[in-house]
């Protein structure tokens, strides 16, 4: 079974400041999806940023941005002039191209600071 | 954009009563559903997905005849917790994707979560 670990269970950040939460998971699969939620205190799931394993190129989001790399199977997340409202749970996530279910990490709470 | 309703929002029932969460796609149609539930300070942990049409496939663990999971059409899918007990207390969210080639410009890979419902089982 695919697996998806987020080793951070909290991160902190300054305002304005750059953070990278980290994610690794475990495939035999080439084809597949890799995202970034948000979870912000209302519990509504928000994409943050996706990334299609095929492509090479980073995807790229305004401040959000993904640091892909397949060999290793890592998929961090960089958010840039971090702001207040970007505090909350950050769940990565993964799923095969021609699977349903999408697999979640354990979460990462980003606490940023003023 | 794509929107996933969930109703209600927040309920609250008697140990030994039944309960039931609606799901909702407002302006795609959702072939497949899934329906999540998600403990204080936890991940999200998938319990079951539903095709329109067919029976649920659940998850290793999860009990079929205690959460009885429907999916009659394209735009509803309906969870109801049977027999509830305090431990069934949790925050169950709902997801739908579209698998065809998008409608209405919603994309095809990716899942619309509903805004979720709070449980508590007295």
């Amino acid at each position: 079974a695919q697996t998806v670990t987020q080793s951070q269970p909290e991160m902190s950040v300054q305002e304005a400041e750059t953070v990278t939460l980290s994610c690794t998971y475990d495939t035999s699969e080439s084809d597949y999806y890799l995202f970034w939620y948000k979870q912000p205190p209302s519990r509504q799931m928000i994409l943050v940023i996706r990334q299609e394993a095929y492509k090479q190129q980073n995807a790229t989001e305004n401040r959000f941005s993904v640091n892909f790399q397949k060999a290793a199977k890592s998929f961090s997340l960089k958010i840039s002039d971090s702001q207040l409202g970007d505090a909350a749970m950050y769940f990565c996530a993964y799923r095969e191209e021609n699977n349903n279910d999408m697999r979640f990490g354990a979460g990462t709470r980003l606490t940023v600071k003023p | 954009g794509a929107v996933v309703s969930q109703h209600p929002s927040r309920v609250i029932c008697k140990s030994g009563t039944s309960v039931k969460i609606e799901c909702r796609s407002l302006d795609f149609q959702a072939t497949t559903m899934f329906w999540y539930r998600q403990f204080p300070k936890q991940s999200l942990m998938l319990m079951a997905t539903s095709n329109e049409g067919s029976k649920a496939t659940y998850e290793q663990g999860v009990e079929k005849d205690k959460f009885l999971i429907n999916h009659a059409s394209l735009t509803l899918s309906t969870l109801t917790v049977t027999s509830a007990h305090p431990e069934d207390s949790s925050f169950y969210i709902c997801s739908a994707r579209d698998l065809g080639t998008g409608t209405s410009g919603v994309s095809s890979y990716e899942q619309y979560f509903g805004p979720g419902t709070r449980l508590t089982v007295t």
